[in-house]
């Protein structure tokens, strides 16, 4: 099945630096969604991108869904230490738009 | 995660036991989704319910694993006779459509060990 590569897999960043984080596929998908997760808790959508070549933000974050479909890119702009957590990226896949394959996720550790 | 109730949070089960998950959608949500984290992983689909009916369960084990959604009351997962590689985190999701992408929210989860 399809599967996403996200890289790192986990950062060490003091507060007030930029995070960059990416996620890549062998297949394409039409929709990427990133997710943060905090530590015992469930996934919460941060950014959805549905085409190529979007660029969307909200507040700290921006994301891109690539050129090529293949790949997006979450970014974080100014860390503090509440962005600590795992960010996944996901998209729907099996020919499904309910069917969501998930990364393994980046793990983001924020010093103060 | 608003609004998606999932309960027990923590649940403790000895091999050989059931487990029972449940998941109230959030308020106007017809479609339940279910995953599955294991440790250091990413989420896995598993099942998709409607009101009384199973749309896909291509992501559930083929045994000992069940979901239902009745017509009144929360869907529920269950695991019969668990085994150490059940342990997980569940996660249940709703939407009041088939999935739109941002209109999926999912619950808090319920973490199950496995002793």
């Amino acid at each position: 099945g399809q599967q996403l590569n996200q890289s790192p897999q986990s950062m060490f960043i003091q507060e007030g630096e930029d995070v960059s984080m990416n996620c890549t596929s062998s297949s394409i998908f039409n929709t990427w969604l990133w997710y943060k997760q905090d530590p015992g808790e469930g996934p919460v959508l941060l950014i959805a991108l549905y085409k190529a070549g979007e660029l969307t933000s909200n507040g700290r974050l921006t994301a891109q869904f690539g050129i090529t479909r293949k790949d997006s890119f979450l970014n974080i702009s100014a860390s503090i230490p509440s962005d600590v957590g795992i960010y996944f990226c996901a998209g729907p896949s099996g020919g499904s738009n309910y069917k969501l394959t998930f990364g393994k996720g980046t793990l983001l550790t924020v010093n103060p | 995660n608003a609004g998606v109730m999932q309960n027990p949070r923590h649940l403790v089960r000895r091999r050989g036991q059931e487990a029972r998950l449940r998941c109230s959608p959030m308020k106007g949500h017809s479609h339940v989704y279910w995953y599955r984290q294991l440790p250091e992983e990413g989420l896995k689909f598993m099942v998709y319910l409607q009101k009384e009916n199973i749309i896909d369960e291509s992501g559930m084990p083929k045994e000992r694993f069940s979901a239902e959604f009745p017509k009144e009351g929360p869907s529920i997962l269950r695991i019969q006779q668990v085994v150490r590689g059940d342990s997980a985190a569940y996660f249940c999701a709703s939407s009041p459509l088939q999935l739109e992408g941002n209109t999926i929210y999912f619950g808090e989860g319920s973490w199950l060990t496995v002793v």
